[in-house]
């Protein structure tokens, strides 16, 4: 069974429009931690937010919003007035237990490609 | 400040040759990855390594080798290669293992098997 799921394979949208990208994930740990990176058509990866199982606060920075429910083991991101620059692969990830337990694993979803047309 | 590279960028490698694909970070992290890439899969780890001297398997590490000698390096050696190892290939670290830590990722090598 997969792990962390990004059922939106491909999103587009119009700038300035806003935009929520959902993340379901599974797990039988108690403390665990959920993770967004964008990947930009360049390739690189880039962390956007680190969430522990224990902090269901949402979290807001600049026109990025993070919406973290444990009761639906999701954790959606939000982008809002979205702009051209936005274009990117976004991806989930999931660190817990790997099954040794001597260490987490990241475990990363399928990924979804947003283009934001201008 | 580099952060991690990688090399080669880029490889075009016949079956059976072995290839290994060089990672260097200038972090000092202790923890280090080697991801694969392919569509519609997201990145699946292949081998990490908590601190220099270990290594551990990841979720997809058969036909892969890894070695942790020091601290900074962190290279992936493909003893035979074979077409499904086709993929993009990234390095990454953290200042610690333990998965809350962010992971910084490398550039990544482009590999084709043919």
């Amino acid at each position: 069974a997969q792990k962390v799921t990004q059922a939106q394979t491909e999103i587009s949208v119009v700038e300035k429009e806003d935009v929520t990208l959902d993340c379901v994930y599974e797990t039988r740990d108690t403390t665990y931690y959920l993770f967004w990176y964008k990947q930009p058509p360049s390739g690189e990866l880039v962390f956007l937010i680190r969430r522990n199982s224990f902090d269901e606060q949402n979290e807001i920075s600049g026109r990025y919003s993070w919406n973290f429910q444990k009761s639906t083991s999701s954790f959606n991101f939000t982008i809002t007035a979205s702009q051209v620059v936005d274009s990117a692969v976004y991806f989930c990830a999931l660190s817990e237990l790997v099954s040794s337990g001597s260490a987490r694993q990241l475990t990363f979803g399928s990924g979804t490609q947003l283009t934001v047309l201008p | 400040i580099a952060g991690i590279t990688q090399a080669p960028t880029s490889q075009i490698l016949a079956a059976g040759r072995r290839m290994t694909l060089r990672c260097t970070q200038d972090m000092r992290h202790n923890a280090m990855y080697w991801y694969r890439q392919d569509l519609g899969l997201g990145l699946r780890l292949i081998h990490y390594s908590n601190t220099a001297g270990t290594t551990g398997k990841g979720e997809v590490p058969d036909g892969y080798s890894v070695s942790r000698a020091n601290t900074d390096d962190f290279p992936l050696t493909l003893a035979s290669a074979v077409p499904s190892q086709t993929s993009v290939y990234f390095c990454a670290s953290s200042i610690l293992a333990g998965g809350e830590n962010e992971q910084f990722f490398g550039p990544g090598t482009r590999l084709t098997v043919l």
